[in-house]
Formats: structure tokens, sequence, C-alpha cells
């Protein structure tokens, strides 16, 4: 069975600096994708980026990118010039290809100090 | 376009008692998928519905049910509630079964006494 752990529940940054999150999964899927979603305390999940596991690149969307390391099941999301608006729940979530079922982390909450 | 739209966002309700969630998809859409939120198991995958049809389910009792319309709405039945139903239940819809994303809705917070 496929797994998501998020080793770190508390991550704190400060405005305009960088910070890195944690992702590392588990399975023998060749083929499957990777997200991150972020959920403020709204509670609504928005989704902040998307890898597929077939492509080499990582993806970037603004200040969000990922570290995609296929070899290592590693995932990690850099946020660069961290805002306010940043500070929520973050949450990684892996999807086999062919199944539609997100399978997430523990999440890890991050707080961004003005 | 509209977002995934899901009613009612809160509900309370008493051990025993039974529930229905809905959730709308955003337009064209029509793969929807539920999961339960939980500040103890986390975020579980319920179930999974295509073309009124149920593809997928995750490891939950039969008490947990689930339809959907040819307009692919889709409700959701929880029966004989227990307090360890309380939760966030969050509703996401795609365009097919085969595309990636999944777009979330703002869920409903059901508590159960």
């Amino acid at each position: 069975a496929q797994t998501v752990t998020q080793s770190q529940p508390e991550m704190s940054v400060q405005e305009a600096e960088t910070v890195t999150l944690s992702c590392t999964y588990d399975t023998s899927e060749s083929d499957y994708y990777l997200f991150w979603y972020k959920q403020p305390p709204s509670r609504q999940m928005i989704l902040v980026i998307r890898q597929e596991a077939y492509k080499q690149q990582n993806a970037t969307e603004n200040r969000f990118s990922v570290n995609f390391q296929k070899a290592a099941k590693s995932f990690s999301l850099k946020i660069s010039d961290s805002q306010l608006g940043d500070a929520a729940m973050y949450f990684c979530a892996y999807r086999s290809a062919n199944i539609v079922k997100l399978i997430f982390g523990t999440g890890t909450l991050l707080a961004v100090q003005p | 376009k509209a977002g995934v739209t899901q009613t009612p966002r809160y509900l309370i309700k008493t051990r025993g008692q039974q529930v229905t969630l809905s959730c709308s998809p955003i337009s064209g859409h029509r793969s929807v998928s539920w999961y339960q939120q939980t500040p103890g198991q986390g975020l579980q995958f319920l179930f999974e519905y295509f073309s009124e049809t149920q593809r997928n389910k995750g490891n939950f009792p039969g008490r947990f049910s689930g339809r959907q319309f040819s307009n692919s709405r889709s409700e959701m039945n929880v029966s004989t509630l227990e307090l360890g139903d309380s939760a966030l239940y969050l509703c996401a819809s795609s365009l097919t079964p085969g595309e990636e994303t999944q777009y979330f809705g703002p869920g409903t917070r059901l508590l159960v006494l």
C-alpha cells in the first residue's frame, strides 16, 4: 500500500524568507501524481502545485516550486518570498495514475512571522 | 466558473441518527470523490463516483454510502451516527477519473452529540 509521510508537524518562517516543507512517499508503482494542497483556517483545500511522476522537470507555480527526487521518493515544497497569506496547513498527497484516490500525509502547519 | 459547492456547511446530529450531505461539482466535472478529515485519522478517502457508478471505495463501514445523479451531483449518507463520525467531510471533483487534479469544496462540518 502507498503511504505519504510528512515529518515536520510545524514550521515557521519569516515574511519574505524561503521555507521548504518535506514529504516522502512509498509506492511500488511507476505511474503516479504528487500534489501539495494548502488548507487555511477556512478549511478549504486549495491546490498549490502538482507533479507528474514521469516528468523529470520539477514543477513551479510562481513562488512555489518542488524538488522531486523519484529514486529517493521525496517531494519537497519550497515557498519563496513567504507572505502572511501563506500561513496554513500544507498537505502532501499521492495519487496512482489509475485510481482516483488521494493519499494524504499528516500535514505541516506553517506559520509566517511578520 | 463556480467551484465545488457542499451543503449544508454545518450540521449537528445525535447518535443513532442518519445524515445526508450534498456535493455539486464544478460545471462539466463528472468525477466526484469524498474524503473524511478528523484530527485523529487525518484525511481519508471514502469513495469516488463517475457516471453514477461507484468506482472506488475506502475502508469505511457500510454505514457510509453514497450515490451520484445524472447531473453529476453527489450525496453521501451516514446511517446510525456514532460520535466518531464527527468530522469535516470534503467533496472533490475532476473532469474525468483520468484527469489527475481534484478540486475541493469547502466541506461540511458534522458534529455528532
